[in-house]
């Protein structure tokens, strides 16, 4: 159990456009879901908190306007990249938090999102 | 703010030999993680420390939760193939308000097996 999946696993798209990565937990709810953003041979770095049925939380630096999250319901969250450009080309990661006695270690990761901005 | 120190940053050794890695902060943490990423992967968590002191296995791997909770090294054992990957370490981050929310991660270990 506790499986998270992201769609789609990869993307490539003409700058300008914008892209929506999902994030689905498949077998347990997620009230908590995160977002990160990994550059090539770099580390994960979180970008967002996103509740369900309320407002995202973001990192500094992370632009609000330009990274949109919905979490919709307790297992699916999106993440819009609007108006996207080649510096946003990156592999984004969802995790989702699931309800446990220990929620540090209930917190299971997606295989990530490959988007390569033309 | 919290930052995780990794080292070394790549390793290059031969199957059969054993691997030790470590990862230091400047603050204290209550949680420390090691996860595990293969490539076009998302990272898969490999051990959870939460006591000072605390030492932990899971099968060939180990790993411990420093005395002053500012520091924790992993252990794998009789390396093999499938051990390639890159090592992180990962603690939480501690927001404004006292919750923790997301995980701040090390840079890396890129584990490089030699047959």
């Amino acid at each position: 159990g506790a499986v998270v999946s992201q769609h789609p696993s990869r993307v490539i798209c003409k700058s300008g456009t914008s892209v929506k990565i999902e994030c689905r937990s498949l077998d347990f709810q997620a009230t908590t879901m995160f977002w990160y953003r990994q550059f090539p041979k770099q580390s994960l770095m979180l970008m967002a908190t996103s509740n369900e049925g309320s407002k995202a939380t973001y990192e500094q630096g992370v632009e609000k306007d330009k990274f949109l999250i919905n979490h919709a319901s307790l297992t699916l969250s999106t993440l819009t990249v609007t108006s996207a450009h080649p510096e946003d080309s990156s592999f984004y990661i969802c995790s989702a938090r699931r309800v446990g006695r220990r929620y540090q270690e209930t917190q299971y990761f997606g295989p990530g999102t490959r988007l390569l901005v033309l | 703010g919290q930052q995780l120190n990794q080292s070394p940053q790549s390793m290059f050794i031969q199957e059969g030999e054993d691997v030790s890695m470590n990862c230091t902060s400047s603050s204290i943490f209550n949680t420390w993680l090691w996860y595990k990423q293969d490539p076009g992967e998302g990272p898969v968590l490999l051990i959870a420390l939460y006591k000072a002191g605390e030492l932990t296995s899971n099968g060939r791997l180990t790993a411990q939760f420093g005395i002053t909770r500012k520091d924790s090294f992993l252990n794998i054992s009789a390396s093999i193939p499938s051990d390639v990957g890159i090592y992180f370490c990962a603690g939480p981050i501690i927001s404004e308000g006292g919750g923790a929310d997301g995980l701040t991660f090390g840079k890396g270990t890129h584990l490089i097996i030699q047959p």
